[in-house]
């Protein structure tokens, strides 16, 4: 079975940094992109970025390029995503998800982030 | 890039079929067959309902179809059931991003 797992729910400060994780099994890891989703409380879907295991070619969208920075172990099959420093406006929910072709599937179960002082 | 327009919400009866539209532009939804939907339910990950306009993934109902005419994509659902209450979202890959539609929110009456 194809699957995406998601590191936990995280509670951090602003000014913290934070690395958020996305395990693949079921599937060889190296050979489909990874793809990065915010969504804010109440809000809709919104693409952040996405990597290619196999080489790390990673593409941002221009709303989130210089705020997070998504990376991969392809030895553990595991993409990551990563802030320096957080804001409160950083509190979401965030979901990883394999592209194949055109389209986003599996998804991983999504992991929370709230950032408060 | 702006985001897809999708109607805030819509709704229909037990039975009936109801159509959401996915606007964009000639450089994303008009210019590539790869318009996808995702059916969110609340709490829930995503999940993909249609790709490349119109082909559903193995377990997906045939109630749930999908079509495009130019820039303006469409997911219909036929035969209405109280679970397909839930957020749905279109999505149009292009050759530098992907981008969403505002989401559409389905309330079965």
């Amino acid at each position: 079975e194809v699957q995406l797992v998601q590191s936990g729910a995280e509670v951090k400060k602003p000014g913290e940094s934070l690395k958020i994780s996305c395990k693949g099994s079921g599937y060889s890891f190296t050979s489909y992109w990874i793809g990065w989703v915010r969504q804010m409380p109440g809000k809709g879907l919104e693409w952040m970025g996405i990597i290619y295991p196999g080489d790390s070619d990673t593409r941002y969208s221009p709303s989130f390029q210089g705020q997070v920075t998504i990376s991969a172990d392809k030895s553990i099959s595991t993409a990551y995503l990563q802030w320096s420093s957080l804001k409160a406006s950083d509190t979401a929910m965030y979901y990883c998800a394999r592209r194949s072709r055109s389209w986003f599937d599996p998804w991983g179960q999504g992991t929370l982030v709230t950032v408060s002082s | 890039q702006s985001a897809l327009t999708q109607p805030a919400s819509v709704s229909g009866s037990p039975g009936q079929s109801i159509t959401i539209s996915c606007t964009g532009t000639s450089s994303d939804v008009g210019g590539y067959n790869y318009v996808s939907w995702y059916q969110q339910h609340p709490g829930k990950a995503p999940k993909l309902m249609i790709y490349e306009v119109s082909n559903r993934p193995s377990g997906v109902s045939n109630r749930f179809s999908g079509s495009k005419s130019g820039n303006t994509a469409s997911l219909t659902i036929s035969g209405l059931q109280a679970e397909d209450e839930a957020d749905y979202y279109c999505s149009s890959y292009t050759s530098s991003s992907t981008l969403f539609g505002g989401g559409t929110k389905l309330t079965v009456l």
